[in-house]
């Protein structure tokens, strides 16, 4: 198992301004992932956060509005840049092990006015 | 047609009842299939894998149909601790990015 912790766990920003989501596990995993889940809806994969390289961004996501850090295999970070009240979600930071099993670690509310 | 689909719900049953979910999925090369719970306001959890034999365990049942492309969940004597969000994951061979759906909302009261 993963055990995830993210910092902060929540926030209320202004528009305009930049968040930074901190992700740390307990164990070194190959696989991290940053996830949105906004009310209601299913998780959104927003990138996979590769170690010593750059982020493997989806369809609708890019670098500049979620600059995405890792710099070692149990720490990544992911910022949400030039904030909009639609960026209000919940941000999920999550692994994956070599069984296949994802984790999550508890998710960080923003609340962008 | 959206690669995971499944019933929003709410599922709303009294305590004891069996409840069942199903979801479907579009991409007939998938390969690994899940149920994930989530509780009001916490992140995802694994509740069971689905293998094509099928998955018990204890009041959970998982199952696979190939051949409708659908898996299922049934849970048996509900609980009250039971009521969450079940969410269907998906995974085609292809991919290492499985595929969320956007839950099942069950509320078991007493």
């Amino acid at each position: 198992s993963a055990v995830i912790s993210q910092k902060p766990s929540r926030d209320i920003c202004q528009r305009g301004t930049s968040l930074t989501i901190q992700c740390q596990v307990d164990s070194q995993v190959t696989m991290m992932f940053w996830y949105r889940q906004q009310p209601g809806q299913s998780l959104t994969l927003i990138a996979t956060a590769n170690q010593g390289s750059e982020a493997t961004y989806e369809s609708g996501f890019v670098i500049d509005k979620f600059p995405i850090s890792r710099p070692n295999l149990t720490f990544s970070t992911l910022t949400v840049s030039n904030m909009s009240p639609e960026d209000s979600s919940i941000y999920l930071c999550s692994v994956r092990t070599g069984q296949e099993t994802q984790y999550f670690g508890p998710g960080t509310r923003l609340l962008v006015l | 047609r959206k690669e995971v689909e499944q019933d929003p719900g709410p599922f709303n049953v009294p305590e004891g009842a069996t409840v069942a979910f199903n979801c479907t999925y579009s991409n007939s090369a998938s390969q690994s299939f899940f149920w994930y719970r989530q509780d009001c306001r916490k992140e995802p959890k694994l509740l069971m894998s689905v293998y094509s034999s099928g998955n018990e365990d204890g009041r959970f049942t998982a199952q696979l149909n190939r051949a409708s492309q659908y898996i299922s969940l049934l849970i048996r004597d509900s609980k009250l601790s039971d009521s969450a969000t079940y969410l269907c994951v998906v995974r085609s061979g292809g991919s290492y990015i499985p595929t969320f759906g956007r839950g099942t909302s069950l509320i078991v009261h007493p």
